[in-house]
């Protein structure tokens, strides 16, 4: 079991760039969660899927964060343009009926 | 809003001593807790969890529920120096939700 797969590690990009972070959740898992977080505010939810399908994205924090499960084994998080207030650690998280949640080791965004 | 709460710590105790971490929530409808720990600079990795009232043990480990008090709590007895780290605690209101997580409370234990 490879376990949730997050990519990159770490992203170090400028104001007002365009930043792609990636998700491979764990076989057979149907549910996955993006938080991020901060030490100011801990761990958010930012938005999860069920079976692919957006189920509740009332974290997104503003119109530029999207997020997209194209398929069972891919989730992205886009964020356009980004700002300097985005930097956070990104987690990644996938779960199942029988599976409780684990983490992905999360994508590092700083933005300057 | 539902919310989770935690002493943010450090609680610090020594190697040897029972360390106790509380939380509290806020969604009487909650029905899944769940305990998680976080070394600095890693993920959040899975310790235990417990539906029903009362204690669960495995290991040095029990995890305490009080539904009727909203409250849930984390005992590690024997602790060591590998333990220090930020434990989150997190509720779900019914499974396939998402979990809701405190800030977590950060632990040291010196040797």
């Amino acid at each position: 079991d490879a376990g949730v797969i997050q990519s990159p590690r770490h992203e170090v990009t400028e104001m007002g760039q365009e930043v792609t972070l990636r998700c491979k959740p764990i076989s057979g898992h149907n549910s996955l969660f993006w938080y991020r977080q901060t030490m100011m505010r801990g761990l958010e939810l930012l938005i999860y899927f069920n079976n692919n399908v957006p189920i509740d994205d009332s974290g997104m924090p503003e119109d530029r964060f999207s997020a997209k499960m194209p398929n069972a084994s891919f989730s992205t998080l886009k964020i356009q343009p980004s700002e300097p207030r985005d930097s956070a650690v990104y987690f990644c998280a996938s779960s199942s009926t029988t599976s409780p949640l684990h983490f992905g080791n999360g994508t590092r965004l700083t933005v300057t | 809003q539902k919310e989770v709460e935690q002493n943010s710590g450090p609680l610090s105790v020594p190697e040897g001593a029972i360390a106790s971490l509380n939380c509290t929530y806020s969604d009487r409808g909650s029905q899944s807790f769940f305990w998680y720990r976080q070394y600095s600079g890693k993920s959040p990795e899975l310790i235990m969890f417990i539906y029903s009232n009362g204690d669960k043990e495995d290991g040095r480990f029990t995890a305490q529920l009080n539904k009727a008090s909203q409250y849930v709590s984390l005992l590690i007895r024997d602790s060591q120096p590998s333990d220090s780290a930020t434990y989150l605690c997190a509720v779900n209101h019914q499974a396939g939700t998402a979990l809701i997580f405190g800030k977590g409370t950060t632990l040291s234990v010196s040797s």
